[in-house]
């Protein structure tokens, strides 16, 4: 059974930066998929954040892509977010999740979501 | 690329069905048979129900159904569910291979 955990702190102050890490166990990263972010402020839709793969390539949605930046560690099967310059608009659950790309298109197993909050 | 559109909320009653519709643009709906749904109940994680626009993930009910015509995406739902009272989001593949991009929809409350 594959799942995922999100990790991380649940408040950050504006203009720093909000980091994240997602464990995933029961699969390992190194043997394909590619694994996503995706948030959701309060109150409304899910927002695709960016991807990468476990080669380490990646893509991010262009609406962030300054301040983004996604990371693999395959050692420790885990992967790692991280959104610079934060405001208010910032504030979120962040999920993570494996995210089938290629042959097919879908997010197939989520992680349970953190609260992060940007404020002073 | 914007949002996908999808009413804010939709309803029904137990035994009827209902269609939750995603309207995107010809660079991601209207260009690509991946859109996938998912199905949120509060204070969840979401979870995947349809796939390249009509395909079921084993475990799905078979009373959901996904449909596309033109930029505009379907879900179906019959034989309404006290269960399936829930948040729903579309999501479409657009952008290019080299610059792949993924696009949710603004989410659709069901009450059953």
């Amino acid at each position: 059974q594959v799942q995922l955990q999100e990790a991380g702190p649940g408040l950050v102050k504006p203009s720093e930066t909000l980091s994240l890490t997602c464990a995933v166990s029961g699969y390992s990263i190194s043997s394909g998929y590619y694994w996503g972010w995706i948030r959701q402020p309060p109150g409304k839709g899910l927002e695709w954040i960016g991807s990468i793969y476990h080669s380490g390539s990646t893509y991010y949605n262009p609406s962030l892509k300054s301040r983004v930046t996604i990371s693999v560690d395959t050692s420790k099967n885990q992967f790692s977010l991280k959104l610079s310059s934060v405001t208010a608009a910032d504030t979120a659950v962040y999920y993570c999740a494996r995210q089938e790309y290629g042959d097919s298109d879908h997010f197939d197993y989520w992680g349970q979501g953190t609260l992060v909050t940007v404020s002073s | 690329q914007s949002a996908l559109t999808q009413p804010a909320s939709v309803s029904g009653s137990p035994g009827q069905s209902i269609t939750i519709s995603c309207t995107g643009t010809s660079s991601d709906v209207g260009s690509y048979n991946l859109v996938s749904w998912y199905q949120q109940h509060p204070g969840k994680a979401p979870k995947l129900m349809i796939y390249e626009v009509s395909k079921r993930p084993s475990g799905v009910s078979n009373r959901f159904s996904g449909s596309k015509s033109g930029n505009t995406a379907s879900l179906t739902i019959s034989g309404l569910q006290a269960e399936d009272e829930a948040d729903y989001h579309c999501c479409s593949y657009g952008g290019s291979s080299t610059f792949p991009n993924w696009v949710f929809g603004g989410g659709t409350k069901l009450t059953v």
